[in-house]
């Protein structure tokens, strides 16, 4: 079955990098295109960025375009997040998702989804 | 990107119906036919419970019924169970291959 989970979280200072990853198991992972969404604590979701299955186009969401930066391995079957800069505000459980059709990524929504990595941003 | 409005909150008793409802603008909902809904329990992934405005993956109850009117999206839970108790938020598709989400609403189960 599709098992998709996240590492590379925990505390970082203000202004570092990190980055995440998502490995990704039971689907052909250079297939579909994948999806990072975060929450922050006690707050809703916020699409963040899409790759597509083989890499060439990447979307960000305003808030973090400049600043992330969303790329894939697909020899690896995994997704990351470099996650440059950070703001306390980047402070948040971060979730992969896979996109559910093969080679599309505008369907809108999200089968399968990690069980999420916290971020917290403190000095 | 605005995010999409939600209630904060809605409650209802045991074997009742709730309709959450879901506000975005022309540029999402009012102009793709492709609104999804979660289920998100405490210390969990969202869980998908409709998409594309009203169908239902396999396993999830015809209890769950999803639809859409102009820039509005609704999501209605019949027979409300206690275990219907969790956080549920509304998605839609704005182009460009990314998604907005709603703030969030909380379901009670009184």
């Amino acid at each position: 079955q599709v098992q998709l989970v996240e590492s590379g979280g925990g505390v970082v200072q203000p202004g570092k990098p990190l980055t995440l990853s998502c490995a990704a198991s039971g689907f052909t992972f250079s297939s579909f295109g994948m999806h990072w969404v975060r929450q922050a604590p006690g707050k809703g979701l916020e699409w963040v960025a899409r790759i597509s299955y083989d890499g060439s186009e990447k979307t960000y969401a305003d808030s973090v375009k400049g600043r992330f930066t969303v790329s894939r391995d697909n020899s690896k079957n995994s997704l990351f997040l470099q996650v440059n800069s950070l703001r306390p505000e980047d402070t948040a459980v971060y979730f992969c998702a896979k996109s559910p059709m093969f080679y599309y990524d505008s369907s809108g929504y999200y089968v399968h989804w990690g069980q999420g990595i916290l971020v917290t941003v403190s000095s | 990107q605005s995010a999409l409005t939600q209630p904060p909150s809605v409650s209802g008793s045991p074997g009742q119906s709730v309709t959450i409802s879901c506000t975005g603008s022309r540029s999402d909902i009012g102009l793709y036919d492709r609104v999804s809904w979660y289920r998100q329990p405490p210390g969990t992934a969202p869980q998908l419970i409709i998409y594309d405005v009203s169908d239902r993956p396999s396993g999830v109850p015809d209890r769950f019924s999803g639809s859409k009117s102009g820039n509005t999206a609704s999501l209605t839970i019949s027979g409300l169970q206690a275990e219907d108790e969790a956080d549920y938020y509304c998605c839609s598709y704005r182009g460009d291959s990314a998604v907005v989400f709603g703030g969030g609403t909380k379901l009670t189960v009184l």
